[in-house]
């Protein structure tokens, strides 16, 4: 258990639809990451957040959006929903300055 | 449990073999490199890292070697055992942010 949880296990979701995935770091864990994971391009890194502050962006669609709130948790908004969303989300956490991320079991998204 | 790739490279091995799983990166300003490994329908998991000044990083059963002349990286593991077989991705560092490689599948038989 690397102790970072996500919430839900599963979804499943429309097209055209909005969902939000929740994420809580490890504690004392300041920095949280967001990661796709699709059958044909693999983990992709799609923002980070430290102490509730973007930190860096990756390859997210305008469509995605995520937040940090003050208890550290993160939820990651996804809009507009295609099918091309399904994949596996995982949320990862680390230390301030550490290379080394904790992941989460990750929320699997399946839109129809 | 849910399979990560179907498309993946896959090494197969025999109980007790070693295994090498090799990566090749593309940043030669990374810093820093790790490797996971994924079990079906698991988060990936934290295996060893390397810093960009070390040839060489030994952990318990694993070992990671940096090529930077050819910007590869190796992951080797001693004594496979079937527990091994997941998804293994290498990363490379830049800052905070990692950049994973596409993933190769071990398979270790009993």
């Amino acid at each position: 258990d690397s102790g970072v949880t996500q919430t839900p296990k599963h979804l499943i979701t429309a097209t055209g639809q909005r969902v939000t995935l929740r994420c809580s770091p490890r504690s004392g864990d300041l920095s949280v990451y967001w990661y796709q994971q699709s059958l044909d391009q693999g983990l992709q890194f799609l923002i980070q957040y430290y102490n509730g502050e973007e930190r860096a962006k990756g390859n997210i669609l305008e469509r995605f959006s995520a937040q940090q709130f003050p208890d550290l948790h993160s939820e990651l908004n996804l809009s507009s929903l295609e099918l091309g969303d399904s994949a596996l989300y995982f949320c990862a956490s680390s230390a301030l300055g550490d290379y080394e991320q904790y992941f989460g079991p990750g929320t699997r998204l399946t839109v129809t | 449990g849910e399979s990560v790739g179907l498309h993946l490279p896959t090494l197969s091995v025999q109980e007790g073999d070693n295994s090498i799983i090799n990566c090749a990166y593309s940043n030669s300003a990374s810093d820093y490199f790790i490797w996971y490994k994924q079990e079906s329908g698991k988060g990936p998991q934290f295996i060893i890292d390397i810093r960009s000044n070390m040839d060489k990083r030994q952990g318990q059963r694993v070992t990671v070697l940096l090529n930077k002349t050819v910007k590869h990286l190796s992951l080797q593991i001693a004594a496979t055992q079937p527990g091994d077989s997941a998804v293994y991705f290498c990363a490379e560092a830049d800052y905070s942010t990692l950049t994973f490689g596409k993933g190769t599948m071990l398979l270790v038989s009993p």
